[in-house]
């Protein structure tokens, strides 16, 4: 079956720094990838669409500055959550989607970030 | 704007029994798909079942039974002979032909007693 990991699992930075989360689909090809934000027992909150190749679309009120995605390959998508803020501690969960199926999206298992 | 609506946040049933959790959407689209995931404690979110809006017959998987009423946009979920795994967060969630992200609704906590 379609895998799709994510890294690192959990973080702890502390404010003001950066920090970069992987999310990789092993083996497919994705073409689409998104980003979302999980607060505790609620629900995934789309952050924005990333393309290979092209910039990526943010969902309203995401501040594109300070959560920068970069899909250089049809392998990888990476969130840097820049100059980050206790605030910003949350789930982060990215999903790929399979480019020669039936749009069938997979989930990678999150990244737990804690600012400190 | 489409829209998924679970109005239970949480839900209990004893192991061996039987417990619908209820979603509705809206959408003005007449193709989509819409979804039933589960989320345990270790948050790693799994598909649960899948059902194609084309498709008049409910999808089915072991225990898991979806009722869907595409007039009614209603997408319930019935999970058979509960196991103590099945204790949970349920999302469901709908998206479009295009591939386009997925829309959660804010989910059901499902808690199981033995």
């Amino acid at each position: 079956g379609a895998v799709v990991s994510q890294h690192p699992s959990r973080v702890i930075c502390k404010s003001g720094t950066s920090v970069k989360i992987e999310c990789r689909s092993l083996d497919f090809q994705a073409t689409t990838m998104f980003w979302y934000r999980q607060f505790p027992k609620q629900s995934l909150m789309l952050m924005a669409t990333s393309n290979e190749g092209s910039k990526a679309t943010y969902e309203q009120g995401v501040e594109k500055d300070k959560f920068l995605i970069n899909h250089a390959s049809l392998t990888l998508s990476t969130l840097t959550v820049t100059s980050a803020h206790p605030e910003d501690s949350s789930f982060y969960i990215c999903s790929a989607r399979d480019g020669g199926g039936p749009n069938e999206q997979y989930f990678g298992p999150g990244t737990r970030l804690t600012v400190t | 704007a489409q829209t998924v609506t679970q109005s239970q946040p949480e839900m209990s049933v004893q192991e061996a029994e039987t417990v619908t959790l209820s979603c509705t959407y809206d959408t003005s689209e007449s193709d989509y798909y819409l979804f039933w995931y589960k989320q345990p404690p270790s948050r790693q979110m799994i598909l649960v079942i899948r059902q194609e809006a084309y498709k008049q017959q409910n999808a089915t998987e072991n225990r898991f039974s979806v009722n869907f009423q595409k007039a009614a946009k209603s997408f319930s979920l019935k999970i058979s002979d509960s196991q103590l795994g099945d204790a949970a967060m349920y999302f469901c969630a709908y998206r479009n032909q295009a591939g386009t992200a997925l829309i959660f609704g804010k989910g059901t906590t499902l808690s199981v007693s033995s």
